[in-house]
């Protein structure tokens, strides 16, 4: 089992809609959790940080399910330029070798 | 622009020579990160700096990776006698102690071995 995994989709939704995504992480003594988005050929960019109460940021919204060892990413209302792959990263224990990426989930939005 | 710079953008290379890459991080943050990027997958770790101290090396990397941060500023990743297999994204990032690994990245470095 990989140590974080993702649906590498691709989610391809009309702009307007609302899309979710999870990801699911192996170590239950995960300690931190982040989603980054990626647009194609550029480097990844923190879109917010995950805490275990949830949080929200506009119109993303993110959620830590520490009993079942999954983060999600709600993104409502999508535009066009919410078009790009979304990264799950976590941060398995207190060392930056341990932060591991996802190998993201491509999300397409159609006019 | 204070963002984390990388030079060269691009590196075409022939198989055996050696290169270098220079990583310039946001100037406030003293941790730095190095990591390799291929089609299709995340990011992959392959070492962390705080200020001039490599503290963590990946597995991952072979003993033709050296990384250097001689003065807790920037940064410099070389590899010897390039192999075809190390063709991918370079990835720098740096983040603030105090910030629990918000790390913010560079451009990166497209390295093409032929």
């Amino acid at each position: 089992r990989k140590e974080v995994e993702q649906d590498p989709g691709p989610f391809n939704v009309p702009e307007g809609a609302t899309v979710a995504f999870n990801c699911t992480y192996s170590n239950s003594a995960s300690q931190s959790f982040f989603w980054y988005r990626q647009d194609c050929r550029k480097e990844p960019k923190l879109l917010m940080s995950v805490y275990s109460s949830g949080n929200e940021d506009g119109r993303f919204t993110a959620q830590l399910n520490r009993a079942s060892q999954y983060i999600s990413l709600l993104i409502r209302d999508s535009k066009l330029s919410d078009s790009a792959t979304y990264l799950c990263v976590v941060n398995m224990d207190s060392s930056a070798s341990k932060i591991i990426f996802g190998s993201g989930t491509r999300l397409s939005i159609r006019p | 622009d204070t963002g984390v710079s990388q030079d060269p953008r691009h590196k075409i290379t022939k198989r055996g020579q050696n290169v270098t890459f220079r990583c310039d991080p946001i100037s406030e943050h003293n941790r730095l990160y190095w990591y390799r990027q291929t089609l299709g997958q995340g990011p992959e770790f392959l070492t962390y700096f705080q200020n001039e101290a490599q503290l963590e090396k990946s597995r991952l990397l072979s003993d033709r990776f050296s990384a250097e941060r001689p003065k807790g500023s920037f940064s410099t990743l070389e590899i010897q006698r390039t192999e075809q297999g190390d063709s991918a994204m370079y990835l720098c990032a740096s983040s603030l102690a105090r910030e629990s690994y918000e790390q913010y990245f560079g451009p990166g470095t497209r390295l093409t071995v032929t």
